[in-house]
């Protein structure tokens, strides 16, 4: 039983460039939050996603949009890249009214 | 606003020595509390979760932690350690009626010889 995946594993961007980082919930959930953990800090919430809506956003600027697919699979954009968002980006999954989620393996970005 | 605060950023402790990595919250509603390892290069993996009940909870690798709503403490411990256990560790707490994890900054294990 696949996990969550998480693509691609490693990114570089230019400053002011957009990026997609892509996520496949693990099987059965249809919950997905995105996390962003910069070096040696804990990861922060992005957003979350449920049924195709952002059911809570956290303190992060507009730049950073997503999107839920059908499949429960799920989109993270962000523009106008600073040198600041460069951080591992984390995915989680879950099914609605679980608590605890599971985590993928991460995209490392870095913004040069 | 709700916070999580692990005082040790980092923890040394000898092989099959034990050990106690501390994490305190701040809140005054309900809290579902977790620990979270992350090994190199990895995503996060769960240890354990206390959602309400018995204030002792067992985890995954001889892992377990103890509710304290008095001291608003949730610290995970281990009677043996081995150096496969070096990682980083994070405590987590959800708020009822919230869907996000408040993370602390963690703490880094390592398992000495």
């Amino acid at each position: 039983d696949a996990g969550v995946t998480q693509s691609p594993t490693h990114l570089i961007k230019t400053r002011g460039q957009q990026v997609t980082l892509r996520c496949s919930p693990k099987s059965g959930h249809d919950t997905v939050s995105w996390y962003q953990q910069a070096l040696g800090q804990g990861p922060q919430f992005i957003f979350q996603y449920y049924e195709e809506e952002e059911r809570q956003r956290g303190n992060f600027p507009d730049r950073f949009s997503g999107h839920q697919f059908p499949n429960y699979s799920s989109e993270l954009n962000v523009n106008a890249l600073l040198l600041g968002d460069s951080a591992l980006y984390l995915c989680a999954s879950s099914y609605v009214g679980a608590e605890g989620y599971t985590f993928g393996s991460g995209t490392r970005l870095t913004v040069v | 606003a709700q916070s999580v605060t692990q005082l040790d950023s980092q923890v040394p402790v000898f092989e099959e020595a034990p050990v106690e990595l501390r994490c305190n919250y701040s809140s005054s509603v309900s809290v579902y509390l977790f620990w979270y390892v992350q090994y190199p290069n990895q995503g996060l993996q769960l240890l354990l979760k206390y959602l309400s009940g018995s204030t002792l909870v067992k985890g995954i690798n001889g892992f377990e932690a103890e509710f304290n709503k008095s001291q608003t403490s949730f610290h995970l411990r281990k009677p043996s350690v081995h150096i496969s256990d070096t990682a980083e560790y994070f405590c987590a707490v959800i708020s009822s009626g919230t869907y996000k994890y408040i993370f602390g900054t963690g703490t880094r294990l390592k398992v000495l010889a």
